[in-house]
């Protein structure tokens, strides 16, 4: 299979821990992206890489929330010290950018996304 | 900033029959493009059909089109001959395509879950 994988697919854990999410993108994908996603609403911008450099960060990811793509292929996504609010899904994507005609249309392709639970 | 609209939280069809499924859309991006992305209760967001605001037709995958209405701002994705499968959440989503600033990102809408009935 060679689409975006992420791991693990469920994580519970307890208020107050630190869970870490991976994300492995499609290997010629050099953009790669962060969404969460809660119960009935759409997915949430939270941060995107270009190869190994972290471009934009959303005010949604606190300092708490810190996202990593070493040499540019797998990155992770670590949340310190959750919080009940953290619950949600949180999906990767990766893209191989274009969006200008004769360039494809960039569209994004995601993984199954890691659902966490925080008790 | 850009913004997305969708104003049905859910949809009934029968099975084959076609519906229409409402998205709405506000950017000062001069140019951007549009997309619809289904997702089943596994969790996965597939791609569905992409539409440039530059693009004269509107554009068609199979049986899902794009009825893609710029002076209204509207994309509202079209599902002819629905099936059992089509029963999913489905997300209408934007980008803009200027150089340089956020055309990466997509901005997504709140959805719209689709039930299919034999």
């Amino acid at each position: 299979d060679t689409g975006v994988s992420q791991d693990p697919r469920h994580k519970i854990t307890k208020r107050g821990q630190n869970v870490t999410f991976r994300c492995d993108p499609i290997s010629e994908h050099n953009r790669l992206y962060w969404y969460r996603q809660t119960l009935g609403q759409g997915p949430e911008f939270l941060t995107y890489f270009q190869n190994e450099a972290q471009l934009e960060k959303s005010r949604l990811l606190s300092d708490r929330f810190s996202a990593e793509r070493p040499k540019g292929s797998f990155s992770t996504l670590e949340i310190q010290r959750t919080e009940q609010g953290d619950s949600a899904m949180y999906l990767c994507a990766s893209s191989a950018g274009g969006g200008f005609s004769g360039l494809g249309t960039g569209e994004l392709f995601f993984g199954e996304g890691s659902r966490l639970t925080v008790l | 900033a850009q913004k997305i609209t969708q104003t049905q939280p859910g949809m009934f069809v029968q099975e084959k029959e076609a519906v229409t499924l409402d998205c709405t859309y506000d950017t000062s991006d001069p140019s951007y493009g549009l997309f619809w992305y289904k997702q089943p209760s596994s969790g996965e967001m597939i791609f569905l059909i992409y539409q440039g605001s530059y693009d004269q037709q509107n554009a068609t995958e199979g049986r899902y089109s794009l009825n893609f209405q710029k002076a209204r701002k509207s994309a509202n994705l079209v599902i002819s001959a629905s099936q059992l499968g089509d029963s999913a959440m489905y997300f209408c989503a934007m980008r803009g395509l200027a150089v340089g600033g956020s055309n990466y990102k997509l901005t997504f809408g709140k959805g719209t879950l689709l039930t299919v009935n034999p």
